[in-house]
């Protein structure tokens, strides 16, 4: 059973395009991230949602824009896609402790998303 | 704002051999965390590491957290090749903040036989 899921593993697209990646958990988790790795495998948070409201919007290109349909699922789209977005994304999920923040992160298996 | 700062950023040892990786942080929080990633792969989590003083052990490897020097250690005991990956420190910015988590640079780790 596989808990962070993610779609598509490769994704290879022109300039220009927009694309999505897909995120699903079965953790049961109310708390989901996108994070962005890139070349230097410097992990950083984009966005994070709490039962589908955005909570986490780091300084982040308006291109890129998270939807939450349900509490297990986060996608991200990408509009008019740029070289500087070669990376690997990562989704990853938690469950919130009442005041005292998010337990465990469980990360996705990422996404490598080729900008040619 | 919060930086959390990891050194070495490389470290190659042989196999035996004992070892620590440092994460330092800048501002006061109270949850650390450890995490493993080989390459190519997804992030998996070793430690959560809560309150000053906590220590905890899985195999060959303890972490610890002094949250008054805002430092916590990933100590390496007789290292085995399968140990080989970046290790990653991640603080969480502040209580409450909903995940918030701050990741340092990674170590990456080579053990030779």
């Amino acid at each position: 059973d596989t808990a962070v899921s993610q779609t598509p593993k490769y994704l290879v697209t022109q300039m220009g395009n927009d694309k999505s990646i897909k995120c699903e958990q079965n953790l049961g988790h109310d708390t989901m991230y996108w994070y962005k790795q890139d070349s230097k495998k410097f992990l950083k948070i984009m966005f994070s949602y709490n039962n589908k409201e955005l909570i986490i919007n780091e300084t982040v290109p308006n291109r890129f824009s998270p939807k939450s349909p349900d509490k297990a699922h986060l996608n991200l789209h990408i509009n008019s896609l740029e070289l500087g977005d070669s990376a690997v994304y990562f989704c990853a999920s938690s469950r919130s402790i009442s005041g005292m923040g998010t337990d465990t992160q469980y990360f996705g298996p990422g996404t490598r998303l080729t900008v040619l | 704002e919060l930086k959390v700062e990891q050194n070495p950023l490389f470290l190659s040892m042989q196999e035996g051999k004992n070892y620590t990786i440092y994460c330092n942080y800048s501002t006061t929080s109270d949850r650390l965390y450890w995490y493993r990633q080989d390459p190519g792969k997804s992030l998996e989590s070793l430690f959560v590491l809560l309150s000053n003083g906590a220590v905890k052990q899985e195999g060959r490897l303890m972490a610890s957290l002094d949250t008054k020097a805002r430092l916590s250690t990933l100590h390496i005991t007789a290292a085995v090749h399968d140990l080989s990956a970046t290790y990653f420190c991640a603080v969480e910015t502040n209580r409450g903040s909903q995940g918030n988590l701050i990741f340092g640079k990674g170590t990456k780790l080579s053990v030779k036989p």
